[in-house]
């Protein structure tokens, strides 16, 4: 299985500044149709799942443009470029580019 | 709009058996595959099962593998998920989710507690 390591698990911020989570996958996610199957979802509290990037890059419609994804091969990051406060919860990436589908750990974001 | 519906959980002793249910609407569903991902109370996230846009294609993760089956009825715009078996690590909020890549839609999770 792919295993899915992101860091920090925890990531205090303060509101306005910028914040980043690294998501690293054991192999690469290039599948070989060529694309990359990376997500990255957000977790309020209490709410299901939220997709805000898919294939590593692309910004979900509705996704504030102060989120961007970037990375490449076995290496991903999120960033925000400036916290507001609903930005609250978890962040998970999610590989789908080889069975079994596989999570990262999960990264708590909390304002300092 | 797309919506997304879990149904079917609830208390459950551990051996027994529990059907899931997820209605979709807002898309044709028929041309979509489907997902279910659950998660643990003060978890993060697990995939599943998922199953082609026909049927045709199906995929468990291995922690389930033999005791729980996907199906769908595109004429009803439904999913299900037959958990049989269980035990108290399958006690989790289990949510319906649209895509094989992408897992861009998802539903508000039903609760399926197994206890005795």
């Amino acid at each position: 299985d792919v295993v899915m390591t992101q860091s920090p698990l925890s990531l205090p911020v303060t509101l306005g500044q910028p914040a980043s989570i690294s998501c690293r996958s054991s192999q690469s996610l290039v599948h070989s149709n060529g694309n990359t199957y990376l997500n990255w979802f957000q977790q309020r509290p209490g709410q299901s799942p939220r997709r805000l990037i898919y294939k590593a890059s692309n910004r979900d419609s509705g996704v504030p443009d102060r989120f961007s994804g970037s990375g490449s091969g076995t290496d991903f990051t999120l960033k925000i470029s400036r916290v507001e406060a609903e930005d609250v919860g978890f962040y998970y990436c999610m590989q789908a580019s080889h069975w079994p589908r596989t999570f990262g750990q999960g990264t708590k974001l909390e304002i300092k | 709009e797309v919506q997304v519906v879990e149904s079917g959980g609830g208390l459950v002793q551990p051996g027994g058996s529990l059907r899931l249910s997820c209605t979709a609407s807002g898309f044709t569903f028929s041309s979509y595959s489907m997902n279910w991902v659950r998660q643990a109370p003060g978890k993060g996230l697990e995939w599943v099962s998922f199953i082609f846009d026909t049927g045709s294609s199906i995929e468990y993760a291995d922690s389930v593998k033999g005791r729980f089956t996907i199906s769908r009825d595109n004429a009803k715009n439904s999913v299900y998920l037959q958990m049989n078996s269980l035990t108290a690590e399958d006690t989790a909020v289990y949510y319906c989710v649209r895509g094989r890549e992408g897992f861009d839609y998802w539903g508000q999770g039903t609760l399926v507690t197994v206890s005795s």
